[in-house]
């Protein structure tokens, strides 16, 4: 059974930085391209960033440009997301996603349950 | 700066069928834009139902349909469950751009 947990949220003041982690269990990271969406409080989705299997590829979201960075560990099984200058309108929920296919980061298929970012003095 | 729209509600009955819908507004909704159908229940994550305007997930119901109709993408479902009350979401890439669209609030009633 695909799995994805998603870890590192938690309370972080305008400015800071945080990491978030997503374990992949019941496949091999490597196979697939991977995303990063996000849902602000009562608000709807957000694509925030993906990555295709080798890293080659990468894109993020204007909103987060030169302040996020996606990344990830094939051997760990494991997809990141560095968070840097972090703003209060980046308070949300964050879930990780595996995509249909390795390449192109189109389709967002297996998702976890996410981790929630508030951002706040 | 694009945008993509998709009805804010809809009401349908029980064994009915609606039609959720999702523009661009660079343009008519192409299979080039990579339509993606996504359900979500409220505190949970989003479940992915469509793909490639069409194409469904192993997991997607057969009264889930993808088409592409008159310049957007639509999400058909047929003979409509309660449990199908939800948010459902759209995903576009448009110009190189991957967006989401507001979300249609399904209410089964």
């Amino acid at each position: 059974e695909v799995q994805l947990v998603e870890s590192g949220g938690g309370l972080v003041q305008p400015g800071r930085s945080l990491t978030l982690s997503c374990q992949g269990s019941g496949f091999d990271l490597d196979g697939y391209a991977m995303h990063w969406v996000r849902q602000g409080p009562g608000k709807g989705l957000e694509w925030v960033a993906g990555i295709s299997w080798n890293s080659v590829t990468m894109d993020l979201a204007d909103s987060v440009k030169g302040r996020f960075i996606i990344s990830r560990d094939n051997a760990k099984n494991c997809l990141y997301l560095q968070l840097d200058s972090l703003r209060i309108e980046d308070t949300a929920t964050y879930y990780c996603a595996r995509d249909l296919n390795y390449g192109d980061f189109l389709v967002p298929e297996s998702w976890g349950q996410g981790t929630l970012v508030i951002v706040a003095s | 700066q694009t945008v993509v729209t998709q009805e804010s509600s809809l009401t349908v009955s029980p064994g009915g069928t609606v039609t959720l819908t999702c523009a661009s507004s660079t343009g008519p909704v192409t299979s080039d834009f990579h339509p993606s159908w996504f359900q979500q229940k409220p505190g949970r994550a989003p479940r992915a139902l469509i793909h490639s305007s069409t194409d469904r997930h192993s997991w997607t119901p057969a009264r889930f349909s993808g088409a592409l109709i008159g310049g957007k993408a639509a999400l058909t479902v047929s003979g409509v469950l309660p449990e199908d009350e939800a948010d459902y979401y759209c995903l576009l890439y448009c110009r190189g751009v991957r967006l989401f669209g507001g979300g249609t609030k399904l209410t089964v009633l």
